[in-house]
């Protein structure tokens, strides 16, 4: 399988406790990309790397969010503190470099609930 | 700010018979186009993008059709077919966000057999 992999698929946790996601990429594509998506709702940026290095934040990525990407193959993504409002599922997405269209791959997707 | 609208939440389709699928975008910055097929608890797979240069692309069953003077993108799907039922996102992005893509909210599209 040599498309985009997330995990763990599915997280419960208790209000206030830290979680963190993993993304591998798919292997040749340089960029990689987080998104949050809630019922009802198309999937919504938080934040992009291009290789190792963090470009776009959304205002969405409060202070409790960090990403990393630290050797520009795959990436975390940290929740501190979660709230119930981080209750969400939390995708994966990667890319070429722009040339080609741009087109994002996502993953499976990490399912959050906040108890 | 919803900058790419898909104002039909679901449609419901007979088997072999056309959908169509709507979305308005209000950035007239956005140069490129993509529809997304969303199962449940799934994360969405790619399905057919559009170039802003174009005005129609296919692939298959599937083809996207751009109208940039009206901001309005649909996608065709014929025939349609039971396992094409799922949630179909719009999405847009253009050289100076870099790169984020606006997501619609999807529409939720039932192919009854």
């Amino acid at each position: 399988d040599t498309g985009v992999s997330q995990n763990p698929r599915h997280k419960i946790t208790k209000r206030g406790q830290n979680v963190t996601f993993r993304c591998d990429p798919i292997s040749e594509h340089n960029r990689l990309y987080w998104y949050r998506q809630t019922l009802g709702q198309g999937p919504e940026f938080l934040t992009y790397f291009q290789n190792e290095a963090q470009l776009e934040k959304s205002r969405l990525l409060s202070d409790r969010f960090s990403a990393e990407r630290p050797k520009g193959s795959f990436s975390t993504l940290e929740i501190q503190r979660t709230e119930q409002g981080d209750s969400a599922m939390y995708l994966c997405a990667s890319s070429r470099e722009r040339g080609s269209g741009n087109t994002i791959y996502f993953g499976e997707g990490s399912w959050l609930t906040v108890v | 700010d919803q900058q790419v609208k898909q104002n039909s939440p679901s449609l419901s389709v007979q088997e072999g018979r056309i959908s169509i699928l709507n979305c308005d975008y209000t950035n007239s910055m956005f140069d490129y186009f993509l529809w997304y097929k969303k199962y449940p608890a799934e994360g969405p797979t790619f399905l057919i993008s559009i170039s802003s240069i174009k005005d129609k692309n296919e692939d298959g069953r599937f083809t996207v059709f751009l109208n940039k003077s009206a901001k309005h993108l649909s996608l065709h799907i014929v025939p349609s077919q039971p396992g094409d039922s799922a949630v179909y996102f719009c999405a847009a992005s253009h050289l100076n966000t870099g790169n984020q893509f606006y997501f619609g909210t999807g529409t939720s599209l039932t192919v009854i057999p």
